[in-house]
């Protein structure tokens, strides 16, 4: 068990619709990244927040936006979606620049 | 912006044989990370190499950071089929970014 939890862990849905992925990093992490991961394909890095505030932006698309809460939990939010949005989701937590954490990760199908 | 390449991206070997698989950076990095993904599962933190020309060891795994700290590579000896998977680099900024190579498929075969 990495401590960081992903919910939920699987989700369908259809083209056109908006989810929320969701995250909680390990205690005391600050760091909390989003990664995508279609199938066989590596780690598309998608975005990185720090206490809060946006540190670094992957290839996000525009539909896609994330947010940290001042608990550090953190969402990501994917809107209007298409059949190519079908992928695992990773949140990794680490502490600054030390080693991250991975969820379990959320897979999402888009149907 | 910052770009890992990892090479390469499959390689199938006899269980007993070697494995090497590299990863270069567009940018000189902070640091470098190793990870391991089973199938099916999620990335699992191996090692962190942070200073230039760094070697570290794990068992059978070898861990190299370049001297530019633009390359890493990671070497297993002897591989057995509990090292399948696929082996990821990310490389490390200063600020805490970690921009992920795509990754090596290891296949092992008995």
């Amino acid at each position: 068990d990495s401590g960081v939890t992903q919910t939920p862990k699987h989700l369908i849905t259809a083209t056109g619709q908006r989810v929320t992925l969701r995250c909680s990093p390990r205690s005391g992490d600050l760091s909390v990244y989003w990664y995508q991961q279609s199938l066989d394909q590596g780690l598309q890095f998608l975005i990185q927040y720090y206490n809060g505030e946006e540190r670094a932006k992957g290839n996000i698309l525009e539909r896609f936006s994330a947010q940290q809460f001042p608990d550090l939990h953190s969402e990501l939010n994917l809107s209007s979606l298409e059949l190519g949005d079908s992928a695992l989701y990773f949140c990794a937590s680490s502490v600054g620049q030390g080693m991250a954490f991975f969820g379990q990760g959320t897979r999402l199908t888009v149907v | 912006g910052q770009q890992v390449m990892q090479i390469p991206q499959y390689q199938h070997v006899q269980e007993g044989e070697d494995f090497t698989t590299y990863c270069n950076s567009s940018t000189t990095l902070s640091n470098i990370q190793w990870y391991k993904q089973r199938p099916g599962g999620h990335p699992v933190f191996l090692i962190q190499l942070v200073k230039s020309g760094e070697v570290k060891k794990q068992k059978r795994l070898t861990f190299q950071f370049g001297e530019a700290k633009k390359n890493s590579s990671l070497h297993i000896t002897a591989t057995q089929t509990t090292d399948v998977g696929t082996y990821f680099c990310a490389g490390g900024t200063s600020y805490g970014k970690l921009t992920f190579g795509q990754g090596t498929i290891l296949t092992v075969h008995p």
